[in-house]
């Protein structure tokens, strides 16, 4: 059974504050990829790796980066963050070779004040 | 520019009646097509996929159908149970890309 970690469920952080938000899964998956969910906009994707030490970007990548040293972590760093990246954060991770179904983390809901 | 788009932001049903979700998309490359169920405080879940070979693909109460030329799939729930509520989310992607979501869609099952 794969299952994907998310380091917190719940953070609050004040404005310029450098944060990270942590990424675990244990099923071996080359692909993992970090998304933000917002009311009416559904999940956009911020950032997404397949291998180790690699990485792309996705959708909304402005004022995020990310680190993946090993296979099974992926981190997602907000460099100072602001009030409009008061969201969900939602970690996947997939198998390249054999299903396009993501498996997602429980979600980390951050507020920045 | 949306390429997946779930026009509808909520839909509320009776148990034991049909539920039927809507999913536009613009992308004629797109080839394979999934469903996520999510729970508020949790993450989405894999409920059911379809591939753009297919018109039709069920799954117990789940069926997504798929209608190429118009560019559109729907997620048919019968019977629809109280359980069922949450948020679903379309997405779609062309092989060897990645997942574009749509907007979500509020399900909400009265008793």
């Amino acid at each position: 059974d794969v299952k994907v970690t998310q380091s917190s469920r719940y953070l609050v952080k004040r404005t310029g504050e450098k944060v990270f938000l942590e990424c675990v899964q244990d099923m071996d998956h080359e692909n993992m990829f970090w998304y933000r969910q917002d009311p009416g906009l559904g999940l956009r994707l911020i950032y997404f790796s397949y291998d180790v030490k690699m990485k792309e970007k996705g959708d909304i990548p402005e004022g995020y980066s990310v680190s993946r040293e090993k296979k099974e972590r992926f981190s997602l760093i907000l460099e100072s963050a602001s009030t409009n990246q008061t969201s969900m954060y939602l970690c996947a991770s997939v198998d390249s070779g054999n299903s396009y179904e993501q498996y997602f983390g429980p979600g980390t809901r951050l507020t920045v004040t | 520019d949306q390429q997946v788009k779930q026009n509808s932001p909520s839909l509320s049903v009776q148990e034991g009646r049909i539920s039927i979700l809507n999913c536009d998309y613009t992308n004629s490359m797109f080839d394979y097509f999934l469903w996520y169920k999510k729970y508020p405080a949790e993450g989405p879940t894999f409920l059911i996929s379809i591939s753009s070979i297919k018109d039709k693909n069920e799954d117990g109460r789940f069926t997504v159908f798929l209608n190429k030329s118009a560019k559109h799939l729907s997620l048919h729930i019968v019977p629809s149970q109280p359980g069922d509520s949450a948020v679903y989310f379309c997405a779609a992607l062309r092989s060897g890309s990645r997942l574009t979501f749509g907007e979500g869609t509020q399900l909400t099952v009265n008793p």
